[in-house]
């Protein structure tokens, strides 16, 4: 099984700024899967950003962008130019072939002040 | 295209009444799943059916009961509320299995008096 800890549970940006969480997980496995929910108040759950652990090249989405640190097993999200619509709780999520559903972060709640 | 959809939306019940809440994904996914979110604690799942037929047990099953219907549906029973399952209950459903993406239904919010 794997556990994921996000030790930011609040964080605050300006607009046009760039924040980046945090996220360590720790697994025993090689081969495992590493994603960045977003859910903003409307409560919906929504997929920001995925990355393979095979995968050295740090996965992008437009102004969101991940530092996939494997040794470290750390994974955080950058937000880049952030927007009033980037406010919301972020939840970090890992999963590996051999387990059966995502574990989940207790999650980041960020304000994007004006 | 409605994704997953669940119901209801909102529900308050009394200690020890039973309900169903009920989802369909209509995405023609094989994975299904049930989480729980309490403040603070992040999702958990309750249940999950990996494929049409099948259901196995997650981290907080204990009070819930699950049917995966046939390939589209997926619904949650508590028997007996209590208290504690006063939560946010999420639907969600996946082609890739569960190292794929999730893709949520808007929730269910509960509360049990």
């Amino acid at each position: 099984a794997q556990t994921v800890t996000q030790s930011q549970p609040e964080m605050s940006v300006q607009e046009a700024e760039t924040v980046t969480l945090s996220c360590t997980y720790d697994t025993s496995e090689s081969d495992y899967y590493l994603f960045w929910y977003k859910q903003p108040p409307s409560r919906q759950m929504i997929l920001v950003i995925r990355q393979e652990a095979y995968k050295q090249q740090n996965a992008t989405e437009n102004r969101f962008s991940v530092n996939f640190q494997k040794a470290a097993k750390s994974f955080s999200l950058k937000i880049s130019d952030s927007q009033l619509g980037d406010a919301a709780m972020y939840f970090c999520a890992c999963n590996s072939n051999s387990g059966y559903a995502l574990n989940f972060g207790k999650g980041t709640s960020l304000l994007v002040t004006p | 295209n409605a994704g997953v959809t669940q119901t209801p939306k909102f529900q308050v019940l009394k200690t020890g009444q039973s309900m169903t809440l009920q989802c369909a994904q209509d995405m023609n996914h094989n994975s299904m799943y049930w989480y729980r979110q309490d403040p603070g604690m992040g999702l958990r799942l309750i249940y999950y059916s990996a494929s049409e037929g099948t259901t196995d047990k997650g981290e907080v099953p204990n009070g819930y009961n699950v049917s995966r219907l046939n390939k589209r549906e997926f619904s949650l029973r508590l028997e007996s509320a209590a208290p504690s399952q006063t939560s946010v209950y999420f639907c969600a459903s996946s082609e890739q299995g569960h190292t794929g993406e999730l893709f949520f239904g808007e929730g269910s919010r509960l509360t049990v008096l």
